[in-house]
């Protein structure tokens, strides 16, 4: 069975330090992994994904991840973080094996930038 | 926790007729509702926002005649993919959205719709 695990309901960070965001997943054979942000009153938007190569992948807004296999992780980073960062992040993953569908989200981690 | 059921999770259309994609909120009222489609290998596309008791809003590039939004109650939006093709062959997700505000809004997910239009 698929499944994805965002441990932190909340995340609070000050502008400008590092942030992470943690998610953990569960899947039969490869996964394909995915970032996505919501911002107030709007519907997802893509940030990156992971597919195959490079563990770390860079997204949208100077965001990264890094694929993690024998920890099944798939955390979001960014160096700096600006207060305009402030929004819902879902993880999500699909199996190779379903063919890429079967999309399973997290249940969402609300990022706060503090200035 | 909420839960958002959409149904059916599979369905199989010959090219040509029309197929509807339910979603409901089964134990809140979502006032705005998300439809998305994904292909393979590719990330989430938002298709449209669904308000409840008023049209639709499409993104760019998404043919609302063709992919027609109903949002009649608080509990269910409906996604109909009308006159289908093989192109329209996709993952179909719904997700609906609990409260309001920054701090107190949730999103959640439906678990799909897989079509596949012959």
């Amino acid at each position: 069975a698929q499944s994805v695990a965002q441990p932190e309901d909340q995340v609070n960070v000050a502008e400008g330090n590092p942030l992470t965001v943690k998610c953990t997943y569960s899947v039969s054979g490869n996964p394909y992994l995915f970032w996505y942000v919501q911002y107030p009153n709007r519907g997802l938007q893509f940030l990156l994904k992971y597919i195959t190569g490079d563990n770390l992948v860079k997204g949208s807004y100077g965001f990264e991840a890094e694929f993690n296999k024998s920890q099944t992780s798939f955390h979001l980073k960014k160096p700096s973080a600006l207060v305009s960062d402030s929004a819902l992040y879902f993880c999500a993953v699909s199996g190779q094996q379903t063919g890429a569908n079967n999309l399973f989200f997290g249940t969402g981690t609300r990022l706060t930038v503090i200035p | 926790g909420a839960v958002v059921s959409q149904h059916p999770s599979r369905v199989i259309c010959k090219s040509g007729t029309s197929v509807k994609i339910e979603c409901r909120s089964l134990d809140f009222q979502a006032t705005t509702m998300f439809w998305y489609r994904q292909f393979p290998k590719q990330s989430l596309m938002l298709m449209a926002t669904s308000n409840e008791g008023s049209k639709a809003t499409y993104e760019q590039g998404v043919e609302k005649d063709k992919f027609l939004i109903n949002h009649a109650s608080l509990t269910l939006s409906t996604l109909t993919v009308t006159s289908a093709h093989p192109e329209d062959s996709s993952f179909y997700i719904c997700s609906a959205r609990r409260g309001q505000g920054a701090l107190r809004e949730k999103l959640f997910f439906g678990s799909g719709t897989q079509l596949s239009v012959l």
